[in-house]
């Protein structure tokens, strides 16, 4: 079945450093989403990508969607102490159904200050 | 605050209970998905619902069951509760075509 492999699975960095994490599929993605997910709560959409080769940022976070549709990265800049976090990939499943998603296992991003 | 509402917080219960988990969508939103985040799975899409519809199925066991309402809220029911339906379960609402955002889910333990 469809499956979504992130890397790295774990970051520790110092503030102020850039980060950068991917996730890859053996399977096409028409869409891209990257969720965060702080403890405790709910994962809360960051961004969304719809068209292969696509560049969005939303503030200090940047992604792309990949040209061959099997992968995706996510960036951060200059990172500060509440970037801390679980990031997941994610990518729908159903044909035009956008909540019904498929997660990468996460990666677990810990800021030193 | 997504606007997705999710009760109780926190479920403690025995094996071989049952317990419900509500959700109120994002008002207006016609579809409820339910997920299920364990520290071996992951975060794993259940069900959906629309419009009191079952729209879509993906890894839910036998022993649960979920409804959507005519005012649109929902319900996950877990029955026959064994230690390893220990997880966080999660509700997510969208409108049609958009995406999903997520409450801050029911931390169930099973003791």
């Amino acid at each position: 079945g469809q499956q979504l492999n992130q890397s790295p699975q774990s970051m520790f960095i110092q503030e102020g450093e850039d980060v950068s994490m991917n996730c890859t599929s053996s399977s096409i993605f028409n869409t891209w989403l990257w969720y965060k997910q702080d403890p405790g709560e709910g994962p809360v959409l960051l961004i969304a990508l719809y068209k292969a080769g696509e560049l969005t940022s939303n503030g200090r976070l940047t992604a792309q969607f990949g040209i061959t549709r099997k992968d995706s990265f996510l960036n951060i800049s200059a990172s500060i102490p509440s970037d801390v976090g679980i990031y997941f990939c994610a990518g729908p499943t159903g044909s035009g159904n956008t909540g019904k998603l498929i997660f990468g296992q996460g990666t677990t991003l810990q800021v030193k200050p | 605050d997504s606007g997705v509402t999710q009760t109780p917080k926190h479920l403690i219960t025995a094996t071989g209970q049952r317990v419900t988990l509500r959700c109120s969508p994002r008002s207006g939103d016609l579809s409820v998905y339910w997920y299920q985040q364990s520290l071996d799975q992951g975060l794993q899409f259940l069900i959906q619902y629309y419009n009191g519809e079952e729209r879509a199925k993906g890894n839910i066991l036998e022993r649960f069951s979920a409804q959507q309402f005519p005012d649109l809220h929902s319900e996950l029911n877990l029955s026959s509760l064994e230690l390893g339906d220990s997880a966080l379960y999660f509700c997510a609402s969208s409108a049609e075509n958009t995406e999903a955002f997520f409450g801050q889910g029911t931390r169930l333990t099973v003791v």
